[in-house]
């Protein structure tokens, strides 16, 4: 199965710091991959999005980097703040137009 | 824009009966996804529409669950007879797809459903 699995355990960092969020996937690499923020009570809402052939990609204080060979994204958020708490997930591309869904990574950033 | 608008925002019913999930798309997306999220399975996609026409429904659990998608800014997501395991938060989303893949999900804030 194209399964794509994010750690579910919660990542707790203090303010200031570079958090760091997995997303492994399996069988074969996604021509895409997106990541999205979901607050709690919301919908997720599209971050950013990496092409196969790109190394790295960068938005303001976050990015995103995919390794074909790792089979694995990572995604930073350099000098977080409490506002960046909420849970990140990746999302591949299957086919043309479905993506898949991790479980999601839930973040806090202490004061 | 006002974004991708789905009601009710909360749904509390009993087994047994029909409920009814509703999502407004953005104006001038012409691609809809249903989503259902839990903490077990995350979001699931549950059908896929292109131009008001399913596309893709592999995802609908079982023939309890019916989508409509009558006109480009209305679609429905039909439960009956709803059962305690259908309780989860049942997400819209819209996009424009122009390049498969590379279109931005935009979502609506999920319905929240509890069957008793």
């Amino acid at each position: 199965s194209q399964k794509i699995e994010q750690n579910s355990e919660a990542l707790n960092i203090q303010e200031g710091k570079t958090a760091t969020l997995t997303c492994n996937y399996t069988n074969y690499s996604p021509a895409y991959l997106q990541w999205y923020r979901q607050d709690p009570g919301r919908g997720p809402v599209f971050l950013l999005l990496i092409r196969e052939n790109e190394k790295e990609k960068r938005k303001e204080r976050l990015k995103v980097t995919f390794d074909t060979t790792l089979k694995q994204s990572l995604f930073h958020i350099t000098a977080s703040q409490p506002a960046d708490s909420a849970t990140y997930l990746c999302a591949r591309l299957s086919g043309t137009y479905k993506y898949i869904f991790g479980t999601g990574t839930r973040l806090k950033v202490l004061a | 824009d006002a974004g991708v608008i789905q009601s009710p925002r909360h749904e509390v019913t009993e087994m047994g009966q029909e409920v009814t999930l509703r999502c407004k798309p953005i104006s001038g997306h012409n691609s809809l996804f249903w989503y259902r999220q839990t903490m077990m399975r995350g979001l699931e996609l549950l059908i896929y529409f292109n131009n008001n026409v399913p596309i893709d429904d592999s995802g609908m659990p079982e023939d309890r669950f019916s989508a409509k998608m009558p006109n480009a800014s209305f679609s429905t997501l039909k439960i009956q007879p709803s059962e305690p395991r259908d309780s989860a938060v049942y997400f819209c989303a819209s996009s424009l797809a122009v390049q498969g893949g590379l279109e931005t999900q935009y979502f609506g804030p999920g319905t929240r459903l509890l069957v008793l």
